[in-house]
């Protein structure tokens, strides 16, 4: 199984602000998945990081707003830009392994003021 | 586009109770199927996995059904305990590699 740490585990922001979260796995691993879970919602992928090429992001979500980087094969980083109140919600990276058992960290929760 | 769907969105069952919780996909052409358990404002723990191979999985109390013809997946908890209550999420992958569909969830509560 992988361990995933995230940092940080929660934070509070002012609306206009920026917040980059990292994901950090404890073994290589090819492909990391972005989530979000709105209150009350389920998970929506917000893009998959691959290293050494662009994310590769779903419809309804842009890389201006949720920049990504995969600088190796072991961490990831999500900014939220520009945040407003809609941005409040629980962020979540996960890791593919053997191609199929995903698992996930335990998640940023955001709340923008 | 896949679409997974967990009914009911909550349950409420009182302690010792074998709980059944339902998932549903439209498209069968899943890699695989994945049982997650998610504690208020926690993230994910994975519980169980299914290959599309298989028709079922077990782990201690749980165990965990798939039906591709149908569509459906059920997870069972046996003899259900009050630190049971969370929420379970299904999620179907569509091929290695590939990302995850969530459905709602079923938020579960076990009263003592």
């Amino acid at each position: 199984s992988a361990v995933i740490s995230q940092k940080p585990s929660r934070d509070i922001c002012q609306r206009g602000t920026s917040l980059t979260i990292q994901c950090q796995v404890d073994s290589q691993v090819t492909m990391m998945f972005w989530y979000r879970q709105q209150p009350g919602q389920s998970l929506t992928l917000i893009a998959t990081a691959n290293q050494g090429s662009e994310a590769t992001y779903e419809s309804g979500f842009v890389i201006d707003k949720f920049p990504i980087s995969r600088p190796n094969l072991t961490f990831s980083t999500l900014t939220v830009s520009n945040m407003s109140p809609e941005d409040s919600s629980i962020y979540l990276c996960s890791v593919g392994q053997g191609g199929d058992i995903q698992y996930f960290g335990a998640g940023t929760r955001l709340s923008v003021l | 586009k896949q679409e997974v769907t967990q009914i009911p969105a909550a349950l409420s069952v009182p302690e010792g109770e074998n709980l059944v919780l339902n998932c549903s996909f439209t498209d069968s052409a899943i890699y695989n199927l994945q049982w997650f358990r998610q504690d208020p404002g926690k993230g994910l723990t994975s519980l169980l996995l299914i290959q599309s191979s298989q028709r079922e999985q077990t782990s201690g109390r749980l165990n965990a059904s798939l039906d591709k013809s149908s569509g459906r997946s059920t997870l069972y908890i046996a003899a259900s305990q009050p630190g049971d209550s969370a929420t379970y999420l299904c999620a179907a992958l569509k091929a290695a590699g590939n990302k995850l569909t969530f459905g709602g969830g079923t938020r579960v509560l076990v009263k003592p």
